[in-house]
């Protein structure tokens, strides 16, 4: 199973940028990086996927360094709603999704 | 569209008893993914099944089984059950990238 690496916690100012690591060493060619969030008492909730290339969305970007190695979600303006843990996910072929442990973000109104 | 509906949210069983546990996935998914989640270890990927089939398992005992209808409903079934098996229970159904979780059905095992 690939694995990933992300700090247990984070903090941020409401309304600042975020940048939450994921370092994935041990990334195969064919995996996809996918970032979940879960909000309290909720399941998780899709946040972005990409491959190589760094991916846009509504909710966040998500930055893919050019070795693969690391990637790192950017929301760009935290709110408080955003506070959840968030999940850095290795997808190859198939649907087997291993989660890791996260990254509880703490928003500061 | 309807989201994921987990049946029934809350549960309490004793110990060596066995419970089912169900899922009805969005209208048109075909997979359907069950997660256990507990404080001291996560998210853990339990299995997979895309048309009634069992596509992917989990690294958990084979106390713990699932199966998948024709209509895409999906249940799983842990018997014997152990005090360890206290935990949420989601259920996620796919499109091609993305999954979409239910709300969890809480098992308490006492």
């Amino acid at each position: 199973d690939a694995k990933t690496t992300q700090p247990n916690s984070m903090e941020s100012n409401e309304e600042e940028p975020v940048h939450l690591p994921c370092n994935h060493s041990t990334i195969s060619g064919t995996d996809y990086i996918h970032w979940y969030r879960q909000l309290p008492s909720q399941g998780p909730e899709y946040v972005i996927h990409g491959l190589t290339s760094n991916v846009n969305n509504r909710m966040a970007s998500l930055a893919i360094a050019e070795d693969r190695k690391s990637s790192t979600l950017i929301l760009h303006r935290a709110t408080l709603r955003d506070a959840a843990v968030y999940y850095c996910i290795l997808r190859g072929t198939g649907n087997q999704f291993y989660f890791g442990t996260g990254t509880s973000l703490t928003v500061i109104p | 569209k309807a989201g994921v509906t987990q049946t029934p949210r809350y549960l309490i069983k004793t110990r060596g008893q066995q419970v089912t546990l169900s899922c009805s996935p969005i209208s048109g998914h075909r997979s359907v993914s069950w997660y256990q989640q507990t404080p001291g270890q996560g998210l853990q990927f339990l299995f997979e099944y895309f048309s009634e089939t069992q596509r992917n398992k989990g690294n958990f005992p084979g106390r713990f089984s699932g199966r998948q209808f024709s209509n895409s409903r999906s249940e799983m079934n842990v018997s014997t059950l152990e005090l360890g098996d206290s935990a949420l229970y989601l259920c996620a159904s796919w499109t091609y990238d993305e999954q979409f979780f239910g709300p969890g059905t809480r098992l308490t095992v006492l």
